[in-house]
C-alpha cells in the first residue's frame, strides 16, 4: 500500500532540546514538503524538497532544518531555537511540484514543555 | 487578509441535510484542492479541480475561475462527515507555494 508515514504520531520534549520527527513515502514521489498547523490558522509551509540533497525554505523556516539524502525521506529537526514550536507537523509529497496534488501524511502532534 | 478564505468557518447540521461550504481566493491559481482532516488529524485528498465539477460519491465540488470561487457540497450528509474542511490553491507553475484556507469545522448531528 502506498502511502506517507509519519512517526510518532505524538512527540512529548523539554524546552532547549532539539527534535526530529519522521517522514516516509513509498510514492516513488520527487517533490516532498514540511507543514505546521496551528488552531485557527491555515496550513504554513516549513521546508520543501524538489530532488534528493535539495531543499528550500518555506515561509517558516527559522528554527527548522532539514535533510534529504534518500528520495523516500525527509525528516524535520525543531531545534531549541524555534520559539513556538508547539504545533501539528505534516508532511506531504508529491510526483514534483509543478501543478501536481499533494498527498498528505498522519502528521505528528509536538508538545514542548 | 488571507489570500485563501473559507465560510463558514464552523457549521452544525443534523443527519441528512445539503451542506455547502465556499471558498473564494484572490490569486490566480492553476487548481484547486479540497481536503478532509479527521479529528485525528491526517488529512484526506478530496477533490483536486481546475474547472467546472467533479463528483464522488455524496460529494460534489464545483468551481468557477472567472469568479475565483469554489464550492463543496455533501448530499445527505452522515455524522461521519463531521470533519475539517480546507481549501488550498495551487498557483500556477508550482505547489510548493500553496495556499491554504483555514477551515470549515463540520458537525452533524443525529
Amino acid at each position: 500500500d502506498g502511502g506517507i508515514t509519519q512517526s510518532p504520531k505524538y512527540l512529548f520534549r523539554k524546552e532547549g532540546q532539539n527534535v526530529t520527527l519522521s517522514c516516509e513515502q513509498n510514492l516513488n514521489h520527487d517533490a516532498m514538503y514540511w507543514y505546521r498547523q496551528d488552531p485557527g490558522q491555515g496550513l504554513r509551509l516549513i521546508y520543501y524538497s524538489q530532488i534528493v540533497n535539495d531543499f528550500q525554505k518555506g515561509d517558516i523556516a527559522e528554527g527548522y532544518s532539514v535533510s534529504r539524502e534518500k528520495k523516500e525521506s525527509f525528516p524535520l529537526t525543531v531545534t531549541s531555537a524555534q520559539k513556538n514550536p508547539t504545533a501539528f507537523y505534516l508532511c506531504a509529497s508529491s510526483m514534483q511540484t509543478t501543478a501536481y496534488e499533494q498527498y498528505f501524511g498522519p502528521g505528528t502532534r509536538l508538545t514542548v514543555t | 487578509k488571507n489570500e485563501v478564505e473559507q465560510s463558514p468557518q464552523n457549521l452544525t447540521a443534523q443527519e441528512g441535510e445539503f451542506i455547502t461550504i465556499n471558498c473564494s481566493y484572490s490569486v490566480g491559481i492553476s487548481a484547486l484542492h479540497w481536503l478532509q482532516q479527521h479529528p485525528g488529524g491526517g488529512i484526506v485528498s478530496l477533490f483536486m479541480l481546475s474547472s467546472g465539477k467533479k463528483k464522488h460519491g455524496r460529494l460534489i465540488a464545483t468551481i468557477n475561475i472567472q469568479e475565483k470561487h469554489s464550492s463543496l457540497h455533501i448530499t445527505a450528509s452522515h455524522p461521519r462527515d463531521s470533519a475539517v474542511y480546507i481549501c488550498a490553491a495551487y498557483p500556477p507553475g508550482t505547489a510548493s507555494k500553496l495556499t491554504f484556507g483555514t477551515g470549515t469545522r463540520l458537525q452533524v448531528t443525529l
